[in-house]
């Protein structure tokens, strides 16, 4: 059974940057097409970026552009989110979440991680 | 670039009857990769429908998708206790290529 397991909360001050993991277990890394949603709280979903499959590259939401990187160690099976420049409204829960047993270009996460949580304050 | 917006934004119903969510797209979606989560307090959402009306592995029969174009629909035939939670609907494959609608919650009237 695949499983996303993801790092520990974090707090950080303004301008600093956020590392967050997300280990695969069950799986492999390599077969699957991790993705990368917050939500602030009291809000709604909101997308980050991810690998789109079709491409084979990771894709990432214009807001987030030039901000963010995702990455994966699959030797690990293990992919990582770093957002840089972080403001208080990067304050969020962030989770992953990939396709397990839906089609793989629906973009339907049926499996998602724990989530971090995140407090960006000075 | 697509937006989804969810009506209503809250929902007052009683156990025992039927919801109706709407979710709306900007313009027309060619994709049918339109997909709705639920998310209960502190929880991470969990997939109900992907592909407009394919229930996923474990969801009740009772809730439902539909739609096309524009306008895409989940329905609660039957509102149990643990279904008064926070809806999403998601739309994969367009520009961007990924995005969600802002939410409607359903609650106990």
């Amino acid at each position: 059974q695949v499983q996303l397991v993801q790092s520990g909360a974090e707090v950080k001050k303004p301008g600093a940057s956020l590392k967050v993991s997300c280990k695969v277990t069950g799986y492999t890394l390599t077969e699957l097409s991790v993705n990368w949603v917050r939500q602030a709280p009291g809000k709604g979903l909101e997308w980050l970026g991810g690998l789109d499959p079709e491409l084979d590259e990771t894709i990432y939401a214009q807001k987030f552009q030039g901000r963010v990187t995702m990455t994966e160690d699959t030797s690990i099976d293990t992919a990582y989110m770093e957002l840089r420049s972080l403001t208080s409204e990067d304050t969020a829960v962030y989770y992953c979440a990939t396709v397990g047993d839906t089609p793989g270009g629906s973009g339907a996460f049926d499996i998602w991680g724990q989530g971090t949580k995140v407090t960006v304050s000075s | 670039e697509i937006v989804l917006t969810q009506s209503p934004g809250t929902l007052s119903l009683s156990p025992g009857e039927r919801a109706t969510l709407s979710c709306r797209a900007s313009q027309s979606v060619a994709s049918t990769n339109v997909n709705w989560y639920q998310q209960r307090p502190g929880q991470a959402p969990r997939l109900l429908i992907f592909g407009v009306s394919t229930r996923a592995t474990g969801i009740p029969d009772r809730f439902s998708g539909s739609g096309s174009g524009t306008d895409f629909t989940l329905t609660i035939s039957r509102l149990e206790p643990e279904d008064f939670a926070v809806y999403y609907c998601q739309l994969y494959g367009s520009s961007p290529l990924l995005t969600f609608g802002g939410g409607t919650k359903v609650e106990i009237k």
